[in-house]
């Protein structure tokens, strides 16, 4: 069983348009988390929700809002995509425990073009 | 001055040698120190965890801590083809960070026959 999905893996389209990114654990995990990739490997974390509450918010454009309905899901909205959006999305989900491991989705390969 | 910053690369090494791979961090209050591999076009996955100064031993990996001079690293014994990727250190703060990791730029590391 996939711990953390994502969909979808890829997702070309025009800038200006408006995207959604979803993402799943079936860990049972409280926390979870957006990062960014961009083309040079760099991971940067975006935000984070523990059990549907916002608690971090890291510098992002406000094109960028995350909503999570519930503990296992967080999605991501992408409103008016600019080029220099294109980058690999994860999706991310802490056990809560003191080890603080994080697991990592699939990804999605976004490109605006 | 960046927070997390690891050896430049790439890192070449022959079949059977170790591989050496540094990171360096800037926050003293860190408290979490993990090691992931990422395969080309796949999500980073959690290799090695460490907390307390010292060695911490698993398998072919060793990663070493050092608090003090703000230092981790991790070592790939008996290197194979199959442990070239892009290795990313990342540090989290522990406390009420509620989980959040910085990464490192990466190392990526070729293992040739």
């Amino acid at each position: 069983d996939t711990a953390v999905s994502q969909t979808p893996k890829y997702l070309v389209t025009q800038m200006g348009n408006d995207k959604s990114i979803k993402c799943e654990q079936n860990l049972g995990h409280d926390t979870m988390y957006w990062y960014k990739q961009d083309s040079k490997k760099f991971l940067k974390i975006m935000f984070s929700y523990n059990n549907k509450e916002l608690i971090i918010n890291e510098t992002v454009p406000n094109r960028f809002s995350p909503k999570s309905p519930d503990k296992a899901h967080l999605n991501l909205h992408i409103n008016s995509l600019e080029l220099g959006d294109s980058a690999v999305y994860f999706c991310a989900s802490r056990d809560g425990s003191p080890l603080d491991t994080q697991y990592f989705g699939p990804g999605t390969r976004l490109t605006v073009l | 001055q960046k927070e997390v910053e690891q050896n430049s690369g790439p890192l070449s090494v022959p079949e059977g040698a170790i591989a050496s791979l540094n990171c360096t961090y800037s926050d003293r209050v860190s408290q979490s120190f993990f090691w992931y591999r990422q395969y080309s076009g796949k999500s980073p996955e959690l290799i090695m965890s460490i907390y307390s100064n010292g060695d911490k031993e698993d398998g072919r990996f060793t990663a070493q801590l050092n608090k003090a001079s703000q230092y981790v690293s991790l070592l790939i014994r008996d290197s194979q083809p199959s442990d070239s990727a892009t290795y990313l250190c990342a540090v989290g703060a522990g406390g009420t960070s509620y989980g959040k990791l910085t990464f490192g730029q990466g190392t990526i590391l070729t293992v040739h026959p």
